[in-house]
């Protein structure tokens, strides 16, 4: 396929507004989804997992809510802050001939929160 | 606990040469998974290794290779360095072979740009 940089969704909010952004996942097999926050500079890291026999889990200012009727993931954030500021992945388990697992990444949202 | 650790963190290279990258998990995880990162394709998955042995690969050239140690250290190389392998390389480890309640944990990777 053609080759060009991601053109990554955008979300800008404020400081103190709630964040939402929503991932459309592929398979309908998958079993186990995990959000996660990329810094500039740094690699991602993980925020809140969820299996499919949940339909929400909440962790610390965020939410996470599936939807497998339609294959759907949102992550909620709470009071957003400027330390938000990121791009999120959502990420779906796929487990391989052998035993193993890869993630199945989606292709980010860009949050920017503004002070 | 400290995290995962790559090293080094950037890398130029000129084509044709080959690299090898390191990369050691978080202590007590058997599981090291390897991710490129592209602005084009995004986070893709390359191999997983446990317990020495690889267990999976993606959709990437045999050009790309990895091994993993008996303490869990892992390293990645790549041979005929093309211009297209520039990018942010991802190695990720955890404690099973499942990411159920053991999410991969990312390093902060490193960047390599083919010249």
């Amino acid at each position: 396929g053609e080759s060009v940089g991601l053109h990554l969704p955008t979300l800008s909010v404020q400081e103190g507004d709630n964040s939402i952004i929503n991932c459309a996942y592929s398979n309908s097999a998958s079993d186990y989804f995990i959000w996660y926050k990329q810094e500039s500079g740094k690699g991602p890291q993980f925020i809140i997992d969820i299996r499919s026999n949940m339909d929400k889990r909440q962790g610390q200012r965020v939410t996470v809510l599936l939807n497998k009727t339609v294959k759907h993931l949102s992550l909620q954030i709470a009071a957003t802050q400027p330390g938000d500021s990121a791009v999120y992945f959502c990420a779906e388990s796929n487990f391989l001939q052998g035993g193993s697992e890869k993630l199945v990444f989606g292709k980010g949202t860009k949050l920017t929160v503004n002070p | 606990k400290a995290g995962v650790t790559q090293t080094p963190r950037y890398l130029i290279k000129t084509r044709g040469q080959q690299v090898t990258l390191s990369c050691s998990p978080i202590s007590g995880h058997r599981s090291v998974s390897w991710y490129q990162q592209t602005p084009g394709q995004g986070l893709q998955f390359l191999f997983e290794y446990f317990s020495e042995t690889q267990r999976n690969k993606g959709n990437f050239p045999g050009r790309f290779s990895g091994r993993q140690f008996s303490n869990s250290r892992s390293e990645m190389n790549v041979s005929t360095l093309e211009l297209g392998d520039s990018a942010l390389y991802l190695c990720a480890s955890k404690q099973g072979a499942s990411s159920y309640n053991s999410p991969l944990h990312f390093g902060n990777g490193t960047r390599l740009t083919v010249t």
